[in-house]
């Protein structure tokens, strides 16, 4: 069965630096998401994307953040310079947009020290 | 904007016993509503889900009614199992055109004891 992968499991990062999250959506996915989940709390939406741009995003993804597809299977969630608040579980989601379902992958921690 | 509001947890239960975990939910139009769920160390899988008002999605021996009157979608199961441990969040998903986000509860923890 087809799955959304991720990579890296587990990223740890000092403040201010650059990370860059990796996820593979199911391939003939059209919509993909980003959502996070920090320690304890609630999964929050960050982003989606669809046709190559950004279809809508929250309050938190501010100017730090930026999501690409550089090819045809990839989609980033970069961070340019990270802060503690960001240590967090990082979910990539993809769906075909009908229905709404969404299929996530296992996330990556990340941690900023 | 849209919210789900879900039951506290932990909630504790013997095996065999009977699951309910409600959740009502907050949304302008005809939301798509569902559960997923989150194993330890685990990511989201989808349990279930319901698209319109008196659906019933149904998985696993979990079951969840859309009820428009009561804006609510509560996660029942007959007889739970120790397996069945983990965290269950409710989500929704405003019917709109490409996007859908999903908008969460806060999740209910689920402890199944022997």
């Amino acid at each position: 069965e087809p799955e959304v992968t991720q990579t890296p499991s587990h990223q740890v990062t000092q403040m201010g630096q650059e990370v860059i999250l990796r996820c593979v959506p199911i391939s003939n996915h059209l919509y993909f998401y980003w959502y996070r989940q920090i320690l304890g709390q609630k999964v929050e939406f960050l982003v989606s994307f669809y046709n190559n741009e950004i279809s809508e995003k929250s309050e938190i993804f501010d100017d730090q953040f930026s999501v690409e597809r550089p090819d045809g299977s990839n989609f980033t969630l970069k961070i340019r310079s990270t802060k503690l608040e960001d240590s967090a579980m990082y979910f990539c989601a993809s769906g075909t947009g009908t229905p709404a379902e969404q299929y996530f992958g296992p996330g990556t921690r990340l941690t900023v020290t | 904007g849209n919210s789900v509001t879900q039951m506290e947890g932990p909630v504790t239960l013997s095996e065999e016993a009977f699951l309910t975990i409600n959740c009502t939910y907050t949304a302008t139009g005809y939301p798509s509503l569902f559960w997923y769920v989150q194993y330890p160390g685990e990511g989201l899988q989808l349990l279930l889900k319901a698209t319109k008002a008196d659906d019933k999605g149904s998985n696993k021996g979990f079951e969840a009614t859309y009820r428009k009157e009561t804006t609510s979608f509560h996660l029942e199961k007959g007889s739970v199992q120790v397996s069945d441990s983990a965290v269950y969040f409710c989500a929704l998903s405003a019917r709109r055109g490409g996007g859908n986000k999903l908008t969460f509860g806060t999740g209910t923890q689920l402890k199944v004891e022997l």
